[in-house]
């Protein structure tokens, strides 16, 4: 049992260029959600997942896209980046039952030069 | 809009000494709330939940809905305690989709 899985663990990017970070879990979670980590800041929603095919938008969703193909997969992609996307990706899942909270992979840290 | 705040960015203690770190919560439903922690460039971790209310590692934290606050306490800090800590409010109408606050950091020290 992995948990929630996210690759790359580092990234530095060009402005102006495209990639995907890829989230995988294997829990049976029917709920998975994408947040950024900025100092200072906290954590903030950028789009989250209610079950395969159902996806929405967080707090900062511009400049990113989400599909949810199947249950275990919720990669998020970054269409252009830009330099203010440089932060720490991280990726949760959760069962649909309430009160229990999200679990997190261990993040994604990117860099757009 | 739910909303979370914690309002002391860095908390600086003695080991040994008692710990608080604050947190208040506006949401217009019932609330769920969590205490996340992540030590130095790991993945955040559950660290307690309204729900359950156990004790992890020492902490605990009681939901006081008439001052909307949530506050994680632990009588006795450990120099293992250092990390940051996240109070979030879980939106259970929204995919159960977590609200943080900005953080505490707290810093134990020997």
């Amino acid at each position: 049992n992995a948990g929630v899985t996210q690759t790359p663990k580092f990234q530095v990017l060009k402005t102006g260029q495209s990639m995907t970070l890829q989230c995988a879990q294997d829990m049976n979670h029917e709920y998975m959600s994408w947040y950024r980590q900025d100092p200072g800041m906290g954590l903030r929603l950028i789009h989250y997942s209610v079950g395969a095919g159902i996806t929405d938008q967080g707090e900062v969703p511009n400049g990113y896209n989400v599909s949810r193909s199947t249950t275990e997969d919720f990669p998020l992609r970054l269409l252009s980046a830009a330099p203010s996307q440089t932060s720490v990706y991280f990726c949760a899942s959760s069962p649909r039952v309430g009160g229990y909270g999200y679990t997190f992979g261990s993040g994604t840290r990117l860099t757009v030069v | 809009a739910q909303r979370v705040t914690q309002p002391e960015k860095l908390l600086s203690v003695f080991k040994g000494a008692p710990v608080e770190l604050k947190c208040n919560y506006s949401y217009s439903g019932s609330p769920e709330l969590f205490w996340y922690v992540q030590y130095s460039r790991q993945r955040l971790q559950l660290l307690l939940r309204h729900i359950s209310r156990e004790s992890i590692k020492g902490f605990t934290a009681d939901l006081n809905k008439g001052e909307t606050s949530f506050h994680l306490k632990k009588p006795f800090a450990q120099e293992e305690d250092s990390a940051m800590y996240y109070c979030a409010l879980s939106d259970r109408a929204a995919g159960n989709k977590l609200t943080f606050g900005g953080g505490t950091r707290v810093l134990v020290k020997p």
